[in-house]
């Protein structure tokens, strides 16, 4: 079955940027979309179609995805952007989540 | 305001049956395919299920084909999980997401709060 490999946990420090990755055989050549939860809450999409991001989301979300990886950067990370973060795709007429990615904000 | 709210959660004993529930709200429900996705307790999301707009066609983790069923009803804007011979590895909050399908993409742009399914004897 297919599978989606993102790093437990990423740290940063406020106004710097980072990337959480999302790696799967020829993800490419899929559409990776990426959610937000914060702690009792539900989750949040930010970005969808690789790289579009919905409305309401801040522009400092952007997403990429090339060959075996999809990637979430977020430009002047905040405080507030302290969450878990999924990827997602779908394809063989399943949907596959990533493991998670736990973003501290220090 | 799209708002889509779950209902029918509780406690169930291994073997037994659960319906979950889903009212939509805030758009034209039967152009959208919807979906339940799951999140054990401190783990991450898993699919379980999608159904079409039309309500044609459906889809299935693996780890519920055969025991659960998804349904929707166009015209009170609901869905349905209809759940049988559950175990208590099926203990997870159930969300119900509103779906965008189309051209080799599927997404969740729309999430509900949540209703918690515990499965133990």
């Amino acid at each position: 079955s297919y599978e989606l490999t993102q790093p437990p946990s990423v740290s940063v420090s406020p106004g710097q940027t980072t990337s959480i990755t999302c790696s799967g055989n020829k993800l490419g050549d899929k559409y990776a979309s990426w959610y937000q939860q914060k702690p009792g809450q539900s989750p949040v999409m930010v970005i969808y179609q690789d790289t579009k991001r919905p409305s309401g989301i801040p522009e400092r979300f952007s997403g990429s995805n090339s060959g075996n990886t999809a990637t979430l950067t977020i430009s002047g990370t905040q405080a507030m952007d302290e969450a878990d973060y999924y990827c997602q795709t779908w394809g063989s007429s399943t949907v596959v989540f990533g493991g998670g990615t736990e973003l501290t904000v220090l | 305001e799209v708002q889509l709210v779950e209902s029918g959660g509780g406690l169930v004993q291994p073997g037994g049956s659960l319906r979950l529930s889903c009212a939509a709200s805030g758009f034209t429900y039967s152009n959208y395919a919807m979906s339940w996705v799951r999140q054990a307790p401190g783990k991450g999301l898993e699919w379980v299920s999608g159904i079409t707009g039309s309500g044609g066609n459906t889809y299935y983790a693996d780890s519920v084909k055969g025991r659960f069923t998804i349904s929707r009803d166009s015209s009170k804007n609901t869905l349905s999980l209809q759940m049988n011979s559950l175990r208590v590895e099926d203990t997870a909050v159930y969300y119900c997401a509103k779906t965008l399908h189309a051209s080799g993409s599927y997404y969740f742009d729309y999430w509900g709060q949540g209703t918690l399914v515990t499965v133990s004897s």
